[in-house]
């Protein structure tokens, strides 16, 4: 298994540009979520999904869109980067909370620097 | 809402030696989870220990361990003999029962000194 993995690594944009990061996982994972991780913040939640065709808003989605078409994929969408969404980008899958598995795998992380 | 605070911003240990990063969490759950994650450089974040509130006994996975005190919602991880390779990030995190949401504390950075 790959596990979850992220494209791109690294990006810069503009600002005023739009991007997707990618996120797909191969573990067939109901719960799928995307975080952004700040200098003395920790990590803070964006966007999740708890399946396909349904998700829901974090603690800090502004900016920021998502979707679930498949179980595997979960990309983000930023429609219009602004440099406050400079940042590391994780995205994780877990089983739903029934399975009774609590790990929540996560990406290797992007590192996003809007100019 | 739940919170979670971690007040120790850096840490620093000698190898060889025994070091705890405290964690404390604000809930009104009674049905709840709580994680610590370690982000070595390389950024990824590896989970290195969980407990479940139910549970009355710490948690224990080889060199780490946890002390959880329910009533005073506090949740400290202590490493003990200290290797090069735990210098990292150390994040504590939480999470409810019912979902898989998880909420992180700021992060510890603990040194590892030869």
């Amino acid at each position: 298994n790959a596990g979850v993995t992220q494209t791109p690594k690294f990006q810069v944009l503009k600002t005023g540009q739009s991007m997707t990061l990618q996120c797909a996982q191969d573990m067939n994972h109901e719960y799928m979520s995307w975080y952004r991780q700040d200098p003395g913040m920790g990590l803070r939640l964006i966007h999740y999904s708890v399946g396909a065709g349904i998700t829901d808003q974090g603690e800090v989605p502004n900016g920021y869109n998502v979707s679930r078409s498949t179980t595997e994929d979960f990309p983000l969408r930023l429609l219009s980067a602004a440099p406050s969404q400079t940042s590391v980008y994780f995205c994780a899958s877990s089983y739903s909370p029934s399975a009774g598995i609590y790990e929540q795998y996560f990406g290797p992380g992007t590192r996003l620097t809007v100019t | 809402a739940q919170t979670v605070t971690q007040s120790q911003p850096e840490m620093s240990v000698q190898e060889a030696e025994t070091v705890t990063l405290s964690c404390t969490y604000d809930t009104s759950e009674s049905d709840y989870y709580l994680f610590w994650y370690k982000q070595p450089p390389s950024r990824q974040m590896i989970l290195v220990i969980r407990q479940e509130a139910y549970k009355q006994q710490n948690a224990t996975e080889n060199r780490f361990s946890v002390n959880f005190q329910k009533a005073a919602k506090s949740f400290s991880l202590k490493i003990s003999d200290s290797q090069l390779g735990d210098a990292a990030m150390y994040f504590c995190a939480y999470r409810g029962g019912a979902t898989n949401k998880l909420i992180f504390g700021t992060g510890t950075l603990l040194a590892v000194q030869p």
